[in-house]
């Protein structure tokens, strides 16, 4: 079955920390890839996505993500956290093979920056 | 503001009761989408429309749920013989074709 692992589900910084949330995914073929964030209180948006071209991808609020097809991961970094970037944070990724073309969400990373 | 808007936003029913949500996507979306997220998971695809088509649906969704999109604009998401285990946040989303999806602020709802 297709998947997408999250592995920290929970991260703690400090402001000014940098950050790297990971994203694998075990699909084969072509994929999109996206990351989304939620807020306190509000609804998930998106971040940044992949569809194809240059594998980093920069994002709104200084986020970027780098795509490496051979390791089937799309990593989420920001150099330096604030505290306004607490928040849920769900890595996604569509298959383009097998017709369906409904992403799969990881199940989140919680993301608390201390000011 | 011309989101995806999901009314009520908050739901809270007895075991056995029907429920109906309701979602009206960005407008000039033609896919709709419904989800359903649990707390610490993320978002599980339950089905979605294009235009009037509903053109998918999960395994997720047993025969207790039905949508519907009829006129292709807003969509409703009926849950009847409400159990517990139903409590979940119902996110909707839409979007043009295969392009990003829009999140509306999603129903929480709560089976007693």
């Amino acid at each position: 079955a297709q998947s997408v692992s999250q592995h920290n589900h929970h991260v703690i910084l400090s402001e000014a920390a940098s950050l790297e949330l990971g994203c694998n995914y075990s699909y084969g073929g072509t994929v999109n890839l996206f990351w989304y964030v939620q807020y306190p209180g509000q609804h998930l948006q998106l971040l940044l996505k992949y569809f194809s071209g240059d594998p980093l991808v920069k994002g709104i609020k200084g986020f970027e993500a780098e795509f490496i097809k051979s390791k089937f991961s799309f990593n989420l970094r920001k150099p330096s956290v604030q505290w306004s970037d607490t928040a849920e944070y769900f890595c996604a990724v569509r298959s383009l093979s097998g017709g369906s073309y409904i992403p799969t969400f990881g199940r989140g990373t919680s993301l608390i920056v201390h000011p | 503001d011309t989101g995806v808007s999901q009314d009520p936003r908050h739901k809270i029913t007895k075991r056995g009761q029907n429920v109906t949500f309701r979602c009206d996507p960005i407008s000039e979306h033609n896919r709709l989408y419904w989800y359903r997220q649990t707390l610490g998971q993320g978002p599980e695809f339950l089905t979605y429309f294009q235009n009037e088509a509903q053109l998918e649906k999960s395994r997720l969704l047993s025969d207790r749920f039905s949508a519907e999109r009829p006129k292709g604009s807003f969509s409703t998401l009926e849950i009847q013989r409400t159990e517990q285990g139903d409590s979940a946040m119902y996110l909707c989303a839409s979007s043009i074709l295969e392009n990003e999806q829009y999140f509306g602020p999603g129903t929480r709802l709560t089976v007693t």
